[in-house]
Parts: structure tokens; sequence; C-alpha cells
């Protein structure tokens, strides 16, 4: 148990839509990063939070943004959904000092029809 | 250039020694990591080595990083059934970033 929270376990969305994930991070992490796990691969970095501001981003769409709040939980928003965004969707979280030493979370399974 | 590589399947015999490899790319990575996921989970951090490190134990689990080869093996002694999951092998990419392997599933059997 890492005490990285996310929500919801489970979403069904169609094409076209939009989405928000949420993360609550470990206490006293004050950096999250979001990755995109897709069936059968590995996690493919999305982008990171740390004091309020994206501090590095992947090879992902503008479509795919983010918000951190000042009590360092975080915000993944996805516009204009697509079938290829069905995934899982998985948040953690550092210290500042290390922030790739990342906990994770159980994820977020969207689901796009 | 960021590209791990793992095999895909292993397995082992309860009571055995599981070892699973990995190639990285990225020279500068400070940290190699071994993540374990278990069925419809996240990911949990087993452990990690820092890029100067030949080894590291931590109880049945043995981390060996050769950096001239860029080569990473997991070693897991006396294998259990509740280590059946998938394994994944990181590297860090700059100060914030991971790059992970597509995973290698690790089947235990009586």
């Amino acid at each position: 148990e890492t005490g990285v929270t996310q929500s919801p376990t489970h979403l069904i969305k169609t094409r076209g839509q939009q989405v928000t994930l949420r993360c609550s991070s470990q206490s006293g992490h004050n950096t999250v990063s979001w990755y995109q796990q897709a069936l059968g691969q590995g996690p493919q970095f999305i982008f990171q939070y740390y004091r309020e501001e994206e501090n590095g981003r992947g090879n992902f769409p503008p479509r795919f943004s983010g918000l951190q709040f000042p009590n360092y939980s975080s915000e993944l928003n996805v516009n204009a959904l697509e079938l290829d965004d069905s995934a899982l969707y998985l948040c953690a979280s550092s210290l500042s000092s290390a922030k790739n030493i990342q906990y994770f979370g159980a994820g977020t399974r969207l689901s796009v029809l | 250039g960021e590209d791990v590589e793992q095999s895909l399947f292993l397995s082992v015999r309860e009571g055995d020694s599981s070892v699973i490899n990995c190639t990285y790319t990225d020279s500068s990575s400070t940290y190699l990591y071994w993540y374990k996921q278990e069925p419809g989970a996240g990911l949990q951090l087993l452990t990690y080595i820092f890029s100067n490190m030949d080894m590291k134990q931590d109880q049945r689990l043995t981390v060996l990083l050769n950096k001239k080869d860029k080569h990473l093996s997991l070693r897991i002694a006396d294998t259990q059934t509740g280590d059946s999951a998938i394994y994944f092998c990181a590297e860090s990419i700059g100060d914030y970033k991971l790059s992970f392997g597509a995973g290698t599933t690790v089947t235990v059997r009586a």
C-alpha cells in the first residue's frame, strides 16, 4: 500500500467525450507523475507536475492536460477521447528531492467505446 | 535513446530461483528499477539501484547492474506462488521520467 489513491477505479466513456481522472499523492510527496499503460505494454510517461506546474512531458498530444493543486493532489484531463485512449492510467508520487523514485497508485481503467 | 527490453515470459518451479533480465539504452540513467504488477493492480516498487552500484540485495531480491553492457537483472530466491506477476524493468530519464520495458510475466508452477 503506497498511500497514492486514484479515482475512479473504472470509467466508461464514448469517443469524443472528455474525462477527468484524480490522484492524491502519498503524504509528504509534492510531485505527481502520470502514465498511460495500454493492455500488454509497459507504462508510458505522460507528464509530471511539481509546484503546480508541468515539469516535463512525454510524447502525448495537447488534449492530454493536467493540474496540480496546493495540497499536491492532481488531475489528468483528456479531451476528445479516441478509442486508443482506452488504457490503465497510473499516477505516481515522489519527493521533490527524488522526483524519479516514484510510488504508484492502483490506477484508473478507462474504456472508450 | 530510450528503449528498455526484457524477455516476455518466465516459468519457474516453486522454491527455485528466478532470474529476470533487462537491457536499457540511456547510459546517463541515474537509477534503474524493478516494479511488480499483479493482475488488476498498479505498480509496486520492488527495488531500485543507483547507477554507481553493481549489486543490491534486499531479503530474497538481488539486483545486478552491469553498466558497461547496460544490463540489469533481478534474482528472486526461493520463488513462491505469490511471486507470480508481471515484472517491469525501468530506467530514469532526466530527473523526472521513468522509461519502462514491456514487462516479463513470471509464472510459478508447483
